[in-house]
Parts: structure tokens; C-alpha cells; sequence
């Protein structure tokens, strides 16, 4: 398997544009999760689904974030509009169970929002 | 709120020496326990995971330790090389089937 697979690995963009970041899930995982990592706060847990249903979105930070799963083996997340303060790596990570299995994570997308 | 916390941001170590990277965790419900490798410009690679109902096991080079008494979690890497050298992270699922809650991280510098 070749792991979970995320798209693009840097993006650099203006305020304001929209950013779509990509995720590919190991097959077989029925639990997706997207993270956002910085500095300031580490590994903080924006949405996670569970057989493509969004279960718990509060880390979402606000509206202009967005995210989808059409299907078990695609997902994304949408920040539109972007602000320079989105800047951050985002990981995107699967499992077999959203708290009794270890998550396997991607190589993450660095944002830059300028 | 409980979360997962660590004492040590830092840590260096000699080359050949054992490391002991240490947890602290508040949430008495959780009941599975991960540690991660974060190596530079990569995404948190698992390493050992442990349940409640242990208290010890062991991987290649790697013990992870859990005291259910006092809500600590460490995991120790023996003979510690330079490609040891990351941030580790220590993960709870905070109580039952619910998402892993991770730490700050602590880094390590392995010294040749």
C-alpha cells in the first residue's frame, strides 16, 4: 500500500484565494481525519469521518473551512477564503477506528498563505 | 479541559545512550496510548502503542512504559542513534472510541 497520499505537498497562495488540499486514505480505513499543525499549537484535530459521514467538526476553526468525503478513498479540505494566518502544515491521517487503532498519517501540505 | 501533556520540550542525548521521553496525561477514561516519530518535513510516523491494561511493551529498541497510578506515559529508546533524532508526540483517545488527542511534543537531539 502506498500509504496515505496527500495532494499538494506546498501550496502557496494570496489572501483570499480559495485552497483545496487533497486526501487519498489507505483502503480498507473507514476512519479519515484532518489535522492542522503549527507552533503555536501543535496538532490540533480539525474534522474526522467515519464511513465518509463528518462525525465531529467543532475543530473546524471557522466557516471559510470546509470538508468533504465522496467517497472512502477521497477527501478534501476547502479554506476559501484563505488568510495569511491558515499558514500551517495539514495533515491528513487514517485508521481502522477513531480511538482503538493507531492512525497512519500522510506527508501533510504546507500552506502558505501570503 | 484534560489533555496530553509532556515535561520535557527538550532533550539531548549522547550517541549510544538510552532516552527516556516522558508523558503526562489527565484524562483517566483513556484507555489506548501511542507514541509517534516526527522526523522533519514529514508527517508523525507510529511507533509502539500501548492499552490500558498493559503496562509495559516492546518494540525494536523501544519500551513503552504506562503507570495507570499517577497517569504517565514514557517511552524509552535503548542504544540511541542518530537517526533517532525527531519530535515525538504521545497520543491518548481521550475516552473510549473517540479521536487521538496528541501532545506538544518533545524533541529529541541525538549527539554523535
Amino acid at each position: 500500500d502506498a500509504g496515505v497520499i496527500q495532494s499538494p505537498r506546498h501550496e502557496v497562495t494570496e489572501m483570499g484565494q480559495e485552497v483545496t488540499l487533497r486526501c487519498k486514505p489507505i483502503s480498507g480505513h473507514n476512519s479519515l481525519f484532518w489535522y492542522r499543525q503549527t507552533m503555536m499549537r501543535g496538532l490540533e484535530l480539525l474534522i474526522y469521518f467515519n464511513n465518509n459521514v463528518p462525525i465531529d467538526d467543532s475543530g473546524m476553526p471557522e466557516d471559510r473551512f470546509s470538508a468533504k468525503m465522496p467517497n472512502a478513498s477521497f477527501s478534501t479540505l476547502k479554506i476559501q477564503p484563505s488568510e495569511p494566518r491558515d499558514s500551517a502544515v495539514y495533515f491528513c491521517a487514517s485508521s481502522s477506528s477513531p480511538g482503538q487503532e493507531g492512525y497512519t498519517f500522510g506527508s501533510g501540505t504546507r500552506l502558505t498563505v501570503v | 479541559g484534560e489533555s496530553v501533556g509532556l515535561h520535557l520540550p527538550t532533550l539531548s542525548v549522547q550517541e549510544g545512550d538510552n532516552s527516556i521521553i516522558n508523558c503526562a496525561y489527565s484524562n483517566s477514561a483513556s484507555d489506548y496510548f501511542i507514541w509517534y516519530k516526527q522526523e522533519s518535513g514529514k508527517g508523525p510516523q507510529f511507533i509502539i502503542d500501548i492499552r490500558s491494561n498493559m503496562d509495559k511493551r516492546q518494540g525494536q529498541r523501544v519500551t513503552v512504559l504506562l503507570n495507570k497510578t499517577v497517569k504517565h506515559l514514557s517511552l524509552q529508546i535503548a542504544a540511541t542513534q542518530p537517526g533517532d533524532s525527531a519530535v515525538y508526540f504521545c497520543a491518548e483517545n481521550g475516552q473510549g472510541n473517540t479521536p487521538l488527542v496528541f501532545g506538544k511534543g518533545t524533541r529529541l537531539s541525538v549527539i554523535a
